[in-house]
């Protein structure tokens, strides 16, 4: 059964710095992977996703995620984060191959410091 | 609509209250799932189907939690004799799964109903 686990649940930068989001996998196939953001009452919205085309995936608001099997990760990173940036986000796993169940992280919140 | 569509947005129940939360998908999608989020907490998956058939349900948290999806289309999620640890924000999803071969495109979810259990 897959499984993910998003290792901080709360991350602070300063505005202008790089963002880091860990996110570690576990699938018994072959994993699709998505990062999901979640803004105060707003719903979910999708960042990202890895489907098995290139391991490096850019998504929207400068946001990208590398999958590196090797270590069964997919962390989101942001070169400079901005304010509109703080948010709770989700890291989804998905078996592909077996069903199209989606698993979510627990979530990480983002707070950023003026 | 362009976009999957929960109502009602917000619900009060008395505890003992039996609830029904409704789910319109995108039109033609294959795949619904419904989502039970706590308050500061992710999404826990509850049940998945695939078209009209329910493949999964294993996060149902209790016998009064029931869904069906009776035409493949709308669905609907049921509590009956609400309880308070029920009060959760509940999500629904649907994606354009591609029969077997279970490759994922993107799932869409709604704004979420939030069940107040008073």
């Amino acid at each position: 059964a897959q499984s993910v686990t998003q290792l901080d649940s709360h991350v602070s930068v300063s505005e202008g710095t790089p963002v880091l989001l860990r996110c570690n996998y576990s699938s018994s196939y072959s994993p699709s992977l998505f990062w999901y953001v979640q803004h105060p009452n707003k719903g979910l919205q999708l960042l990202l996703k890895y489907t098995s085309a290139a391991t490096l995936v850019k998504g929207i608001n400068g946001f990208e995620a590398e999958f590196k099997k090797s270590e069964t990760s997919f962390h989101l990173t942001k070169p400079s984060a901005h304010m509109s940036d703080a948010a709770e986000y989700f890291c989804v796993v998905s078996d592909r191959g077996r069903d199209d169940k989606i698993i979510f992280g627990k979530g990480t919140r983002l707070h950023i410091l003026p | 609509g362009a976009g999957v569509s929960q109502s009602p947005r917000y619900k009060v129940a008395k505890r003992g209250q039996d609830v029904a939360l409704r789910c319109d998908p995108i039109s033609g999608h294959v795949s619904l799932f419904w989502y039970q989020q706590a308050l500061g907490q992710g999404p826990e998956f509850l049940t998945y189907f695939q078209n009209e058939a329910q493949l999964d349900k294993s996060g149902l948290p209790s016998d009064r939690f029931f869904a069906e999806r009776p035409e493949g289309s709308v669905s609907t999620l049921k509590i009956q004799r609400t309880q308070q640890e029920d009060s959760a924000v509940y999500l629904c999803a649907s994606s354009l799964a591609l029969g077997l071969t279970g490759i994922n495109t993107e799932a869409f979810f709604g704004q979420g109903t939030r069940l107040t259990v008073v």
